[in-house]
């Protein structure tokens, strides 16, 4: 079975800390991207990346970075984390060909910055 | 630009009662549609998609949408719903035109009443 897997669950974090955020894909796919989803917003797009080393901004990036050094692996990085980026954290592949745009997601990381 | 809109943020029904949940999207051509469930403090979860052909599309868990291209519509159905249904549902839009995001709407939370 296909799978998009998060390291971490649930994280509890204070203000100023580094957060790292784990995302590992077994299906091959080119594309993977990091979403964030808050009640009543629904999901925001903060980046994707369609190759390794390679990654676009999506709608919110501020505050956030990303690496993708190896092909199954997207990591998310919140350089100084603040209580607004108190949130679930959604991770999410796809291939490049046939690309119709269909994502594949992980469980969910939900982030509280005390 | 794109763009999905869900009318309901949250429905109430009866177990074994029918349901319908609201998506209209803005987009000049036809796109791919999508419905993604995510129960709580889960990931989200392909129900069904629409790519081309027949208008009428049936998913997992006994749902089908049907695709209106005069009301710009993809409605998700369920003749009767069971308690296990309560969750949130995401209608999505993906235009193709060399962009890799899809693009979600707001949500439709379902509560089922036993």
């Amino acid at each position: 079975d296909v799978k998009v897997t998060q390291s971490s669950r649930y994280l509890v974090k204070r203000t100023g800390e580094k957060v790292f955020l784990e995302c590992v894909q077994d299906m091959d796919h080119e594309n993977m991207f990091w979403y964030r989803q808050d009640p009543g917003l629904g999901l925001r797009l903060i980046y994707f990346s369609y190759d390794v080393k390679m990654k676009e901004k999506g709608d919110i990036p501020e505050g956030y970075s990303v690496s993708r050094e190896k092909k199954e692996r997207f990591s998310l990085i919140l350089e100084s984390a603040s209580t607004n980026q108190t949130s679930m954290y959604l991770c999410a592949s796809s291939p490049r060909a046939p690309h119709t745009g269909e994502l594949f997601f992980g469980e969910g990381s939900r982030l509280t910055v005390l | 630009a794109q763009s999905v809109t869900q009318p309901d943020i949250h429905i109430t029904v009866s177990e074994g009662a029918s349901l319908e949940l609201r998506c209209n999207y803005s987009y000049g051509a036809t796109p791919y549609l999508f419905w993604y469930v995510q129960s709580p403090g889960q990931g989200l979860q392909l129900l069904l998609k629409y790519f081309s052909g027949d208008t009428l599309v049936q998913g997992i868990k006994g749902f089908e949408a049907e695709f209106k291209r005069s009301q710009s519509s993809f409605n998700l159905r369920k003749p009767s719903v069971h308690w296990s249904d309560a969750a949130e549902y995401f209608c999505a839009v993906y235009s193709g035109a060399g962009s890799y995001q899809l693009t979600f709407g707001k949500g439709t939370k379902l509560s089922v009443i036993p």
